[in-house]
């Protein structure tokens, strides 16, 4: 079984240029959810995709973007970085629909780290 | 708007005792509830959820309380090692979708 992936694992962005981070979720789970983590904060919710479409969001403006593809991988997009972009970004998959019952835990990768100067 | 809190922001025990760690939330009904360990540099592991209509959960020497009426959860390590020295973070959630708290710091000291 393939745990949660992420690349690149560190970049370094000017203010104002756009970000692009990838996601291969675990094997056989349908569902990405992507954090922002802040030194010393927990995670913070940025938004969920599941078969392709965007399944709620949290407190993100919209030059947050994401896109889901049909292997479940996933890419967070950030435009006009600003320098509070500067973080750790999370990407978690899971699955829905188990039969029998659902699975609600989440399996995190090891994030991007983003750093905006 | 929803508040999650985590008692102190890093907690010191000697080896071989019970760590304590509190979950306090406000402005939010979660259906379930979920612990989470976190070392410097990684993303989160999960360790645990509880369901609202669970008052208790045990996974070897780790145990869960959820207690909706106090809107709090406790999470106890027993026979604490060096090697559980990490932030452990709480996340209520619904829908599917997290909130978690900004997490304790818990250093066994041997």
């Amino acid at each position: 079984e393939t745990g949660v992936t992420q690349s690149p694992t560190h970049l370094i962005k000017t203010r104002g240029q756009q970000v692009t981070l990838r996601c291969s979720s675990q094997s056989g789970h349908n569902t990405v959810s992507w954090y922002q983590q802040a030194l010393g904060q927990g995670p913070q919710f940025i938004f969920q995709y599941y078969r392709e479409e965007e399944n709620g969001r949290g407190n993100f403006p919209p030059r947050f973007s994401g896109l889901q593809f049909p292997n479940y991988s996933s890419e967070l997009n950030v435009n006009a970085l600003e320098l509070d972009d500067s973080a750790l970004y999370l990407c978690a998959s899971s699955q829905w629909g188990l039969a029998g019952g659902e699975s609600y835990e989440q399996y995190f990768g090891p994030g991007t780290r983003l750093t905006v100067t | 708007s929803q508040k999650i809190e985590q008692n102190s922001e890093a907690l010191n025990i000697q080896e071989g005792k019970t760590a304590t760690l509190t979950c306090n939330y406000t402005n939010y009904s979660p259906a379930y509830l979920q612990w989470y360990r976190q070392d410097p540099g990684r993303g989160p592991v999960f360790l645990l959820l509880i369901r609202e209509n669970e008052k208790e959960k045990r996974k070897e020497r780790l145990k869960v309380t959820f207690d909706t009426t106090l809107k709090q959860s406790l999470f106890h390590i027993t026979a604490s090692q060096p090697a559980d020295s990490a932030t452990y973070l709480c996340a209520p959630g619904s829908a599917r979708q997290l909130t978690f708290g900004s997490g304790t710091q818990l250093t066994v000291l041997p």
